[in-house]
C-alpha cells in the first residue's frame, strides 16, 4: 500500500523567511512518481513539480527547491524568501505507474501561513 | 498546459435530490479521468477512475450506486451524486490525462478547479 506523510500540519513564518515542508512516502513500487501541489484558498490545485523515482537530482525553480532522498523516502520542499502569496495548503502526492498511474495518494497537507 | 473545467463551480441542493457535476477537458483528449473528494481542512481522496467508454473503477468504500460516473466521450466525464445528504457536502475535484494532438501526455495529469457541493 502507498502512503504519504506530511507531519507538519501548519507552519507560520514571517515574510522573507525560508520554509521547508517535509514529505515522507511509503511504496512497494520500484517505479513511481512524486508530486507537490499548492492549494490556495480558492481551492484550485496548482501543480508545482513531478519527479520520477529514478531521478534523484534536486531541483530549483525560482524560489522553490526540492530535495529528493530515495534512501530516506523523502521529498522535501523549500520555499526561499517566502512571500504572503505563498500562503496556501501544500500537498505532497505519490502515484504508481501503469494501472496505478494517476491514482494519487495525497498527504494530509501542510498549511503555510506567511505574515508580512 | 492542458485545461480542465468543471461545472458548476458550486452548487447548493436539498437533501434527497441528485446533483450532476461535469468535468471537461478543453484542449486535449482525456482517455482517463479521476474524481477526488475533499472534506474541509482535509486531504484529497480518490473516489474513482474512469476510462472513456468503459465503466468506472471505484476505490474501496465509495458507493458506486451513490456516485454515478459516466465518461461517455474523450472530453467529458460526469459525476452524479444521487439522493444527496448533508454528509455528501464536500469539494469534488476531477483530473484528466490523455493526449494532446499526437503527443501522449498520459503521465501528465491536469486538475479541474473543483466543485463545492453543499447539501442542506
Amino acid at each position: 500500500a502507498q502512503k504519504v506523510t506530511q507531519a507538519q500540519t501548519e507552519i507560520s513564518v514571517v515574510e522573507k523567511e525560508d520554509v521547508t515542508l517535509d514529505c515522507v512516502y511509503e511504496t512497494r513500487d520500484t517505479t513511481y512518481y512524486l508530486f507537490w501541489y499548492k492549494q490556495p484558498p480558492s481551492g484550485e490545485l496548482v501543480f508545482l513539480i513531478r519527479r520520477n523515482s529514478f531521478d534523484e537530482q534536486n531541483e530549483i525553480s525560482g524560489r522553490y527547491s526540492w530535495n529528493f532522498q530515495k534512501s530516506t523516502s523523502s521529498f522535501n520542499f523549500t520555499i526561499t524568501a517566502s512571500q504572503v502569496v505563498d500562503s496556501a495548503v501544500y500537498f505532497c502526492a505519490l502515484s504508481g505507474v501503469d494501472d496505478s498511474w494517476g491514482k494519487l495518494q495525497f498527504g494530509a497537507g501542510t498549511q503555510v501561513v506567511v505574515t508580512p | 498546459g492542458a485545461v480542465v473545467s468543471q461545472h458548476p463551480s458550486w452548487v447548493i441542493c436539498k437533501s434527497g435530490t441528485s446533483v450532476k457535476i461535469e468535468c471537461r477537458s478543453l484542449d486535449f483528449q482525456a482517455t482517463t479521468m479521476f474524481w477526488y473528494r475533499q472534506f474541509p481542512k482535509q486531504s484529497l481522496m480518490l473516489m474513482a477512475t474512469s476510462n472513456e467508454g468503459s465503466k468506472a473503477t471505484y476505490e474501496q468504500g465509495v458507493e458506486k450506486d451513490k456516485f454515478l460516473i459516466n465518461h461517455a466521450s474523450l472530453t467529458l466525464s460526469t459525476l452524479t451524486v444521487t439522493s444527496a445528504h448533508p454528509e455528501d457536502s464536500s469539494f469534488y475535484i476531477c483530473s484528466a490525462s490523455g493526449t494532446v494532438g499526437h503527443r501522449l501526455v498520459s503521465y501528465e495529469q491536469y486538475f479541474g478547479p473543483g466543485t463545492r457541493l453543499t447539501v442542506t
